[in-house]
C-alpha cells in the first residue's frame, strides 16, 4: 500500500542546518514534493524534485533523492525562527500522498 | 494572479447534518482536489475533479461528494455528518503547465 513516513519532530538552533527525512513507497512517482504548513494555515509548496534527479537546490533549500532506497530529504540552511512549521513530503500517484509531517522547532 | 480561496474559514455543524464547502481555483488551473486533514495528521486525499468530472477518489464513503463547475470552482458536500468528520478540509488546484498543487487555507469543520 501507499505509505509515506517521516520523523515527527526536529529541534534546531537558529543559524544551524535542518535536515528533514522522508521515505516513500511508490517508485513510479514522477515528482516528489515538500510542503510547509504554519499553524492554522493551508499548505505552501516549498519545492519539488523530478524522480530522475538526485539533487535540487533552491536558495536555502536542498532536496536529495535516493531512488534506490526511496528516501527523500530536505535540508534548510541557516534555519530561521520563521522556518518553524510542519513540513510534509508528498509523492504523486497522481493524487498527492502525504507523510505524517515533521514539526520543526527553531530555538533562538 | 489570485490563489486558491476557500469558504467558509470555520464552520460548526451538528452530527447528522449536511455541509457544503466551496473552493475557487487559481486562475488557469483546471484540476481541483479535496483533502481532509485530521488534527496531527497529514492530509488525506478525498477526490479530484478534472473538467467537471470526478477522475480519482480516495478511501472515503459516498456521503462525501463533490462538484466542479465550468469556471473550475468546486464544492465538497458531506451528508450525515459524523463526529470524526471534524477536520481541516483543504482544496488544491493545478493546471497542465504546473508541477505542483496550490492549496487554499482550508475550512475548519467542527462536528458536535
Amino acid at each position: 500500500g501507499e505509505d509515506v513516513e517521516q520523523s515527527l519532530f526536529l529541534s534546531v538552533r537558529e543559524g544551524d542546518s535542518s535536515v528533514i527525512n522522508c521515505t516513500y513507497t511508490d517508485s513510479s512517482s514522477t515528482y516528489l514534493y515538500w510542503y510547509k504548513q504554519e499553524p492554522g494555515a493551508g499548505l505552501q509548496l516549498l519545492t519539488y524534485i523530478f524522480s530522475n534527479m538526485d539533487m535540487k537546490q533552491d536558495q536555502r533549500l536542498t532536496v536529495l533523492l535516493n531512488k534506490k532506497d526511496k528516501h527523500l530529504s530536505l535540508r534548510i540552511a541557516d534555519t530561521q525562527t520563521g522556518d518553524s512549521a510542519i513540513y510534509f513530503c508528498a509523492e504523486i500517484l497522481p493524487e498527492l500522498i502525504f507523510g505524517t509531517g515533521t514539526l520543526l522547532a527553531v530555538q533562538p | 494572479e489570485t490563489g486558491v480561496t476557500q469558504s467558509p474559514t470555520h464552520l460548526i455543524k451538528t452530527r447528522g447534518q449536511q455541509v457544503t464547502l466551496r473552493c475557487s481555483s487559481q486562475s488557469g488551473h483546471n484540476t481541483v482536489s479535496w483533502y481532509q486533514q485530521a488534527l496531527g495528521q497529514g492530509p488525506q486525499f478525498i477526490f479530484q475533479y478534472y473538467r467537471e468530472e470526478e477522475n480519482g477518489r480516495g478511501n472515503f464513503p459516498p456521503r462525501f461528494s463533490g462538484l466542479q463547475f465550468p469556471n473550475y470552482s468546486s464544492e465538497l458536500n458531506v451528508n450525515a455528518l459524523e463526529l470524526d468528520d471534524s477536520a481541516l478540509y483543504l482544496c488544491a488546484s493545478s493546471g497542465t503547465q504546473t508541477y505542483g498543487y496550490t492549496f487554499g487555507s482550508g475550512t475548519r469543520l467542527t462536528v458536535v
